[in-house]
């Protein structure tokens, strides 16, 4: 069974433009979580989407925004970007996600987004 | 605020002990836990989960639940220098309608050779 894949897996951007992120589950899951990791802050939990709808919200700004298509992919779009948003973005697959007490999430190998 | 804690390390084991991570969580009605490892520039690899109190065991690895005293911990038995990374706890916590996983900081391990 395929993993999860994340596109594109490093990324330059620079200050105020916008980025897309885009997340591919493991075949069957209909969860999709995103998080955003820096050195020294662990993961931050971004948001959840489960069958198109978002469940869960982590605490960031607005300008963090995400989706889930029909076939549970989803993509994360970041705009206005500024320098702190450079970190690695994951995706995690669950199969029930924050629907199951037990939410087990399998991650993908991230997309390094350096903002400059 | 639900809190997930961990010592940040590194905590440092000679090759062959036995290593020890310890994670205590905040919320009681906590469901299913989680250990994680994630080498650096990696993305976390699940490789344990525990969801009754008690000792599960997998290979060299022994995930331990104590719900009444609110933790979990990581045993690895014949520590090896490829076990070094950052081990992250995470707890399934109920929400007003579903769960969230919320995440320790991690903590960092060192075999020494």
């Amino acid at each position: 069974k395929a993993g999860v894949t994340q596109t594109p897996r490093y990324l330059i951007k620079t200050r105020g433009q916008q980025v897309t992120l885009s997340c591919s589950p493991i075949s069957g899951h209909r969860s999709v979580s995103w998080y955003q990791q820096t050195p020294g802050q662990g993961l931050q939990f971004l948001f959840e989407y489960f069958s198109e709808t978002q469940r869960n919200k982590g605490n960031f700004p607005g300008r963090f925004s995400g989706r889930q298509f029909s076939n549970s992919r989803s993509e994360m779009n970041v705009s206005t970007l500024e320098l702190g948003d450079s970190a690695l973005y994951l995706c995690a697959s669950s199969l029930a996600g924050g629907g199951s007490s037990y939410n087990e999430q399998f991650f993908g190998p991230g997309t390094r987004l350096t903002v400059l | 605020q639900k809190e997930v804690e961990q010592n940040s390390g590194p905590l440092s084991v000679p090759e062959g002990a036995i290593a020890s991570l310890n994670c205590t969580y905040s919320d009681r009605g906590s469901q299913s836990f989680f250990w994680y490892r994630q080498y650096s520039g990696k993305s976390p690899e699940l490789i344990m989960f525990i969801y009754s109190n008690g000792d599960k065991e997998d290979g060299r690895f022994t995930a331990q639940l104590n719900k009444a005293s609110q933790y979990v911990s990581l045993l690895i038995r014949d520590s090896q220098p490829s076990d070094s990374a950052t081990y992250l706890c995470a707890v399934n916590s109920p929400t007003d309608s579903n769960y969230q996983l919320i995440w320790g900081a991690g903590t960092k391990l060192i075999i020494k050779p």
